[in-house]
């Protein structure tokens, strides 16, 4: 069974801040997506990553997949308040027609 | 443009009864999944259909039936609703394989 583990699980931030969230996860895949939920929400895809040294950035989030250390990072550059909500990765397994997500990371941007 | 839609938002059952969730997707996908998300334990995939007609287990489906007659529906049912089953249900659809998936609304379940 594929196991994903994402760190931190709560973050606060000031605005104006870098961080960086980590997904690792525990058999081999090389396709990664991270969502994001706001509170009471459901959850909106934000990247698609599908092979090792993939980078995509939309505006102030930039994620990034290492296919052979099974880690995905996202980063988060000079934070606003509005980046406020959980983000999720999810790997799927070569073979597989399911996703396994990560526990989440509930951020919070301090204004 | 609907896209995934979940019916019921919200529900409260007495244990031992029944209910069913219906996801719709007017978006033409072949797969669809069925999770449940609850406090510190991400999203947990219930079962999951890889197209009309086919449905397959995934981490947690005891408790839990569901049925694809048709493309577009994606029924998942609670025979006999414990409290354990208390958590928000999300319904998800994708095109296929290694595509990302949308997400209905969440339902909201409490068993009582």
């Amino acid at each position: 069974e594929l196991k994903v583990e994402q760190n931190p699980l709560f973050l606060s931030m000031q605005e104006g801040k870098n961080y960086t969230i980590y997904c690792n996860y525990s058999t081999t895949s090389d396709r990664l997506y991270w969502y994001r939920q706001d509170p009471g929400k459901s959850l909106e895809s934000l990247f698609v990553l599908l092979s090792n040294g993939a980078v995509k950035q939309e505006g102030r989030l930039m994620a990034s997949l290492d296919t052979k250390a099974r880690l995905s990072t996202l980063h988060i550059t000079a934070a606003v308040h509005d980046l406020s909500a959980t983000y999720f990765c999810a790997v799927d397994m070569w073979a597989g027609n399911q996703f396994y997500f990560g526990t989440g990371t509930s951020l919070t941007v301090i204004p | 443009n609907a896209g995934v839609t979940q019916t019921p938002k919200f529900r409260v059952l007495k244990t031992g009864q029944s209910m069913t969730l219906l996801c719709a997707q007017d978006m033409n996908h072949e797969y669809m999944y069925w999770y449940r998300q609850d406090p510190g334990m991400g999203l947990r995939l219930i079962h999951y259909s890889v197209g009309e007609g086919t449905t397959a287990k995934g981490e947690v489906p005891d408790g839990y039936n569901v049925s694809r007659l048709k493309k577009q529906n994606f029924l998942l049912g609670l025979e006999s609703a414990a409290p354990s089953q208390t958590s928000v249900y999300f319904c998800a659809s994708s095109i296929g394989r290694n595509t990302e998936a949308f997400f209905g609304q969440g339902t909201r379940l409490t068993v009582v």
